[in-house]
């Protein structure tokens, strides 16, 4: 059974700060693997894809890395600003036949103070 | 473009009344379509998902149903509420080869 893991469980930086959240999973099986951000009260907003035969994704100052033998993957953050506070989320999409379904870490609380 | 459409945002029922929580897809045709719950301080459960119109698989046991009446509708129904199904739902859609597009997610308080 896939499980995913999301270290830190909270965290709070000053404005500026470059920081790195962590992702692990347990199978690396995987088709392939999505940061979402999700505000209090709001839905979940997708940040990356990552598919199974790539190492990372970049969308502006997020940098995502995928280690698939390891079971890894990481979201980089550069140069936070007081609007990335937000909990962030990473899931996986098993692989295999059949249903593959999208598999959930616990997620990261971010806050980043002015 | 592909939206997602959720409805109501938020919602509030007593113990055994129905439910009917309708989720609508637009800019994409023959979507995979999930439902999933994320209890207070808990992860995302899913819940129910479909890969075809009037074909629904469970994930889960629970008080809750869903239907596709339409190739992009997806509807989360329950004939009698309880108090542990209180929640916020999310609606999500997938195609192959792509990744997960949630909605807006509805917030049901059971009282």
């Amino acid at each position: 059974k896939q499980e995913v893991t999301q270290i830190p469980a909270a965290l709070s930086v000053p404005e500026g700060e470059n920081l790195v959240l962590n992702c692990s999973f347990t199978d690396s099986a995987i088709y392939n693997l999505q940061w979402f951000r999700q505000d209090p009260g709001k839905g979940l907003t997708s940040l990356l894809l990552i598919q199974s035969s790539q190492r990372e994704q970049t969308s502006g100052r997020l940098n995502a890395s995928l280690d698939k033998s390891s079971g890894r993957s990481t979201l980089y953050i550069a140069a936070s600003q007081p609007g990335d506070s937000a909990t962030y989320l990473c899931a996986v999409r098993e692989g295999g036949t059949g249903f593959q379904k999208l598999v959930f870490g616990t997620g990261t609380r971010l806050l980043v103070s002015p | 473009s592909q939206t997602i459409h959720q409805w109501p945002a938020t919602l509030v029922q007593p113990v055994g009344s129905p439910l009917s929580l309708e989720c609508t897809v637009e800019g994409t045709s023959n979507p995979n379509l999930y439902w999933y719950r994320q209890a207070a301080g808990r992860g995302l459960q899913l819940l129910f998902y479909s890969v075809g119109i009037g074909q629904i698989s469970s994930e889960v046991p629970q008080n809750l149903s869903a239907s596709r009446p339409q190739d992009r509708q997806f509807i989360l129904s329950s004939k009698k509420l309880l108090l542990s199904d209180s929640g916020f739902y999310l609606c999500a859609w997938s195609v192959l080869g792509r990744g997960y597009t949630f909605g807006s997610g509805t917030r049901l308080t059971v009282v």
